[in-house]
């Protein structure tokens, strides 16, 4: 079955550290994506990272990097010099080959103090 | 480029009425996605349109629930005869091609009460 896991449900960190968001993933199909989502309390889901399954490096988006590592299907976000409105849930999902659905994991509460 | 819009933005009704949200993608977009978010949990994919062809429904998609997207343009999302289970957050969501980032709405906020 895919599937998408995030085994921390929340995450502390001090303004300006780097944090890493956690993500493995489950999936038979050769070619897939996986993309990072930021869902602030305002309810919106934003965009902010995506890695295919055969790029040959990681992805990067300003102070977001994806370390995508095939062998062990895992794909964790990693947040450089963390600001006060990185506090939010982070949702990691998967897109199968050839399908236009998301399927998404159960998310990352993370929480910046100063 | 005004990003995806909702509406409502918040719904309550009783149980057994019907309610319809619509979304309006991002204007070239041809696919548009619904889905639905309950408490403490991901979004989990309902449906998914290519211009006006409704291509693939979940098995979360009952026989209650029925979307449309006449013109390849904006999409109705209506749920008959409402139970409490239906209670969630509706998102919609807008994408150029297969296998690229979609774009999220704010989302409708489902009550039954």
């Amino acid at each position: 079955a895919q599937k998408i896991t995030q085994t921390q449900p929340g995450m502390f960190v001090q303004e300006k550290e780097a944090v890493t968001l956690d993500c493995t993933y489950d999936t038979s199909d050769p070619s897939y994506g996986l993309f990072w989502y930021k869902q602030p309390s305002s309810g919106e889901m934003i965009f902010l990272i995506y890695q295919g399954s055969y790029d040959q490096q990681n992805a990067t988006e300003g102070r977001y990097s994806l370390n995508f590592q095939k062998a062990r299907k895992s794909a964790n976000l990693v947040i450089s010099a963390s600001q006060l409105g990185d506090s939010a849930m982070y949702f990691c999902a998967m897109s199968p080959h050839n399908t236009d659905k998301l399927i998404f994991g159960t998310g990352t509460r993370l929480q910046v103090f100063p | 480029d005004t990003g995806v819009s909702q509406d409502p933005r918040h719904k309550i009704t009783k149980r057994g009425q019907n309610v319809t949200f619509r979304c309006d993608p991002i204007s070239e977009h041809n696919r548009l996605y619904w889905y639905r978010q309950t408490l403490g949990q991901g979004p989990e994919f309902l449906t998914y349109f290519q211009n006006e062809a409704q291509l693939e429904k979940s098995r979360l998609l009952s026989d209650r629930f029925s979307a449309e997207r006449p013109k390849g343009s904006f999409s109705t999302l209506e749920i008959q005869r409402t139970e409490q289970g239906d209670s969630a957050m509706y998102l919609c969501a807008s994408s150029l091609a297969v296998g690229l980032e979609q774009y999220f709405g704010p989302g409708t906020r489902l009550t039954v009460t």
